[in-house]
């Protein structure tokens, strides 16, 4: 069965903290996502990258930065958490294809409260 | 700017059939995705519309009308596993998804 795997599903940090949320593909997929979800709102992207130690910004990059070292791993790191980064955050990966029809699988997401 | 519509929340009936809309302002269009999402789960891809007309797919179905802007999710039969939230996501001309909201829909016995 096909994977989307995030390493945490619940953490808990305090202002100011460095977090890395990791996240794990084993389905050969090219693209890879970083979307935060936040209630009454539509899931927001943060960074995407299409390639191995390649990057994109997202609609919502601030406070936030990325690393794809391997075609496998897409971490989101934030530098200095903030409590407005309170939220679920959600990786995703689809297929190499610019055609419409890339489908995302989506891993279970992790939970982040900043206190 | 880009929009995506859909009701917040909805009740339905087991047994019933509901219809979810969602309407979109975009830039471009290529293509229209539904996916359902649990309660504290990943989100997992229902359907693909790209073409007008009706994709049916088991008990789910899904309409696009391209030159409305329109979509709608139809859920027959209903089940109590059915509730759930629905996303509505259309890819723009830059290949880009705009999410809407989410529809939750409760279903009652």
């Amino acid at each position: 069965d096909v994977k989307v795997t995030q390493s945490s599903r619940y953490l808990v940090k305090r202002t100011g903290e460095k977090v890395f949320l990791e996240c794990v593909q084993d389905m050969d997929h090219e693209n890879m996502f970083w979307y935060r979800q936040d209630p009454g709102l539509g899931l927001r992207l943060i960074y995407f990258s299409y390639d191995v130690k390649m990057k994109e910004k997202g609609d919502i990059p601030e406070g936030y930065s990325v690393s794809r070292e391997k075609k496998e791993r897409f971490s989101l790191i934030l530098e200095s958490a903030s409590t407005n980064q309170t939220s679920m955050y959600l990786c995703a990966s689809s297929p190499g294809t610019t055609s419409g029809a890339n489908v995302l699988t989506f891993g279970a997401g992790s939970r982040l409260t900043v206190l | 700017g880009q929009n995506i519509d859909q009701p917040t929340e909805m009740t339905a009936t087991e047994g019933a059939i509901v219809q979810i809309n969602c309407t979109y302002q975009t830039s471009g269009f290529n293509g229209l995705f539904w996916y359902q999402q649990h309660a504290g789960e990943a989100p997992t891809f229902l359907s693909y519309n790209v073409l007008d007309g009706l994709e049916e797919k088991g008990r789910f179905s899904s309409f696009l009308s391209r030159s409305k802007g329109y979509s709608y999710l139809l859920l027959k039969e209903l089940q109590m596993k059915d509730s759930a939230s629905y996303l509505c996501a259309v890819m723009d001309s830059n290949y880009q998804l705009i999410w809407g909201a989410g529809t939750k829909l409760i279903i009652k016995p």
